[in-house]
C-alpha cells in the first residue's frame, strides 16, 4: 500500500501570504494520479486538484498543484480568508489512500 | 445539481450489522463508479470501498474486507454499504462519493454527500 505523508502538519499564515503544502509518497504514484481536497469544519471534502496539476471545475487559479513520482505540492498563491481549512492529498493509482492532512490556520 | 444523500447511520453494538444507503441525483448514475469514504471523529479520510458503474469491479480497504459489502441499484440511483461484524474502530462519518475515472476503483472523487454517522459502542 502506498503511504502518503503530508507536511507540515499545521501551517500558520496570514491572509495574502503564499502557502506551500507537501505530499510525499512511499513509492511512485503511477501516471501522477494524485488529487488534493479541501475540508472545512462540518463540511464534506471538496476536490481542488486531480492528475497532480489539473484544477477541478470552479476552483480559483490561486490554487495550483505540481509534482510527479513521489513528491507533490499544493500551492495557494495568496491566501483568502475562506482558504483556511484542512487539505488532504490522495493517490488513486493503487487503491485510494489519503495523506493525514495539513491544517492551514490563521496566524 | 449533483446531490448525494446518505442515510442509515446510527448507534450499533459491536458485532452487529448496519446498512447504509446513498441516494444520488443530478447526474447519470449508471455512468459512474461510486465509493464510500469514512472519517473517524477528529481524524483524516479513509477510502472504504468502491464499485464500478456496472458492479463489475469492486474494491475494499483491507480494514473492512470480508466484513463490508458494497452494492448499487442503478434503477433506483442508489448505492449501499452492508456493514457486518462492526467494531469500535468503524465509528466514523461515512461519506458517499462520486467517482470520475473510467476504470474504477481506484478513483478520485468530484462530489461528496454530507455523510451519515455510524457509532459502534456497547
Amino acid at each position: 500500500e502506498i503511504v502518503l505523508t503530508q507536511s507540515p502538519g499545521t501551517l500558520s499564515l496570514s491572509p495574502g501570504e503564499r502557502a506551500t503544502l507537501s505530499c510525499r509518497a512511499s513509492q511512485s504514484v503511477s501516471s501522477s494520479y494524485l488529487a488534493w481536497y479541501q475540508q472545512k469544519p462540518g463540511q464534506a471534502p471538496r476536490l481542488l486538484i486531480y492528475g497532480a496539476s489539473s484544477r477541478a471545475t470552479g476552483i480559483p487559479d490561486r490554487f495550483s498543484g505540481s509534482g510527479s513520482g513521489t513528491d507533490f505540492t499544493l500551492t495557494i498563491s495568496r491566501l483568502e480568508p475562506e482558504d483556511f481549512a484542512v487539505y488532504y492529498c490522495q493517490q488513486y493509482g493503487s487503491s485510494g489512500t489519503f495523506g493525514q492532512g495539513t491544517k492551514v490556520e490563521i496566524k | 445539481e449533483v446531490q448525494l444523500v446518505e442515510s442509515g447511520g446510527g448507534l450499533v453494538q459491536p458485532g452487529r450489522s448496519l446498512r447504509l444507503s446513498c441516494a444520488a441525483s443530478g447526474f447519470t448514475f449508471d455512468d459512474y463508479a461510486m465509493h464510500w469514504v469514512r472519517q473517524a471523529p477528529g481524524k483524516g479520510l479513509e477510502w472504504v470501498s468502491g464499485i464500478s458503474w456496472n458492479s463489475g469491479s469492486i474494491g475494499y480497504a483491507d480494514s473492512v474486507k470480508g466484513r463490508f459489502t458494497i452494492s448499487r441499484d442503478n434503477a433506483k440511483n442508489s448505492l449501499y454499504l452492508q456493514m457486518n461484524s462492526l467494531r469500535a474502530e468503524d465509528t466514523a462519518l461515512y461519506y458517499c462519493a462520486k467517482g470520475v475515472m473510467v476504470v474504477s476503483p481506484p478513483d478520485y472523487f468530484d462530489y461528496w454527500g454530507q455523510g451519515t454517522l455510524v457509532t459502534v459502542s456497547s
